[in-house]
């Protein structure tokens, strides 16, 4: 079947104007999550989504970062305003459920660069 | 903030040989999983040890868990030139969902 799919798979943007990324998941898969990565680092969690409600936002780096997810399906994370140091890979991942040591398939991620 | 730390940063050996990386963590764990990652695109899931786990195998994996030392080790045997990729470890803590990542090792394998 399909893995997770994000789209773009790159955006280039100039500083201050908005953009949006977008994660499918996998189907049945009730967990979804958000990370980021700056180039050569580790990946950095922004939020996670059980269902359509985000239990933690704690990881979003400011409130210039929002993240929804409707059907409980797609994913859609914005980045309003964007500065220089929003350039990164963002990942998405999902899983079967939460807590019960499931694997988290990752999609290929959306480069973005902001310039 | 980044629980895991691998080591070394970066590795190289000749094809066949064996690698072998470490990671260190700081809280305790409910498992801990190793991705791999090539081009610095999607990861890919090797292998999940459970905190009551000491060792797994996987193919040409093999990964150690020692949680009194909060340490793991990812060891590939008969290195390929396919096995070139950035290696991370990333635990999951008890009543927590999200994976805590390391900043990876780069593994070159050369033919």
């Amino acid at each position: 079947g399909a893995g997770v799919s994000q789209s773009p798979s790159n955006k280039v943007t100039e500083k201050g104007k908005d953009v949006e990324l977008r994660c499918d998941p996998i189907s049945g898969h009730t967990a979804l999550y958000w990370y980021r990565q700056s180039l050569g680092q580790g990946l950095e969690f922004l939020i996670y989504f059980q269902g359509n409600s985000a239990p933690d936002k704690s990881g979003l780096p400011s409130d210039r970062f929002s993240a929804e997810r409707t059907g409980g399906s797609v994913s859609t994370l914005t980045i309003q305003r964007t500065q220089q140091e929003d350039s990164a890979v963002y990942l998405c991942a999902s899983s079967f459920a939460t807590g019960t040591s499931d694997e988290q398939y990752f999609g290929p991620g959306t480069r973005l660069t902001v310039t | 903030s980044q629980q895991g730390e691998e080591d070394p940063q970066a590795l190289s050996i000749q094809e066949g040989e064996n690698a072998t990386m470490n990671c260190s963590y700081k809280t305790s764990i409910n498992n801990l999983q190793w991705y791999r990652q090539n081009s610095g695109r999607g990861l890919v899931h090797l292998i999940l040890i459970r905190s009551n786990e000491r060792e797994k195998h996987s193919g040409r994996l093999r990964v150690t868990l020692d949680t009194s030392k909060k340490s793991s080790s990812l060891l590939i045997t008969a290195s390929r030139a396919a096995d070139t990729a950035s290696y991370f470890c990333a635990t999951e803590s008890y009543n927590d969902y999200k994976l805590s990542f390391g900043a990876g090792t780069t593994v070159t394998v050369r033919a």
